[in-house]
């Protein structure tokens, strides 16, 4: 079976913080994602990336950066936390473009 | 418009009801439908995969879609309240990318 974890199922950070969400996946998938979900909105791409190294912008990337310096591994960066970035963070990946993707259990981010 | 329309409910049903779920879409490029079922406060964990139109089967869910009417379903036969969930469609085209509807609710009673 697919795995993808993520580092923290809660955080709670105050504004103006630096902060890093980790995802890691098992089944050596080429491609991540980090969406975020929030009610009545739905999933929301923030960025993704199809190799090592390589990362593109979703539908919403401002405020975020990301980083991927191994296969397995893809971190989301909120450079400084506000209030607005309050959400559930997904990571997911996938081993083809157009294929299904796999989502790990989700961090749920507070910004105080 | 929005490239995916999904009806968030709340939808209540009896246990043993048929369930429907739908979505529509906007873009005739879509090639690849999917259905994902997300318990509250976990990640969405795929259900159904379809390429295609047609229908697929898997036990009591039934995935159609309809690509002349851009149009696709999920039915849950025989509905338990172990189905309560929030139940997203996602669509992609030949690009990585996937476009979520935003979920219907769903509420299975004794």
């Amino acid at each position: 079976d697919v795995k993808v974890t993520q580092s923290s199922r809660y955080l709670v950070k105050r504004t103006g913080e630096k902060v890093f969400l980790e995802c890691v996946q098992d089944m050596d998938h080429e491609n991540m994602f980090w969406y975020r979900q929030d009610p009545g909105l739905g999933l929301r791409l923030i960025y993704f990336s199809y190799d090592v190294k390589m990362k593109e912008k979703g539908d919403i990337p401002e405020g975020y950066s990301v980083s991927r310096e191994k296969k397995e591994r893809f971190s989301l960066i909120l450079e400084s936390a506000s209030t607005n970035q309050t959400s559930m963070y997904l990571c997911a990946s996938t081993v083809h473009r157009a294929n299904e993707q796999f989502f790990g259990p989700g961090t749920r981010l507070t910004v105080l | 418009q929005k490239e995916v329309e999904q009806d968030p409910g709340p939808l209540s049903v009896p246990e043993g009801a048929i369930v429907s779920l739908n979505c529509t879409y906007s873009n005739s490029a879509f090639q690849y439908f999917m259905w994902y079922r997300q318990y509250s406060r976990k990640g969405p964990e795929l259900l159904m995969y379809t390429y295609s139109s047609g229908n697929k089967e898997d036990g009591r869910f039934t995935a159609q879609v309809d690509k002349s009417s851009k149009y696709i379903s999920l039915f849950i036969r025989d509905s338990q309240p172990s189905d309560s969930a929030t139940y997203l469609c996602a669509i992609g085209g030949t690009a990585s990318k996937l476009t979520f509807g935003t979920g219907t609710r769903l509420q299975v009673t004794l």
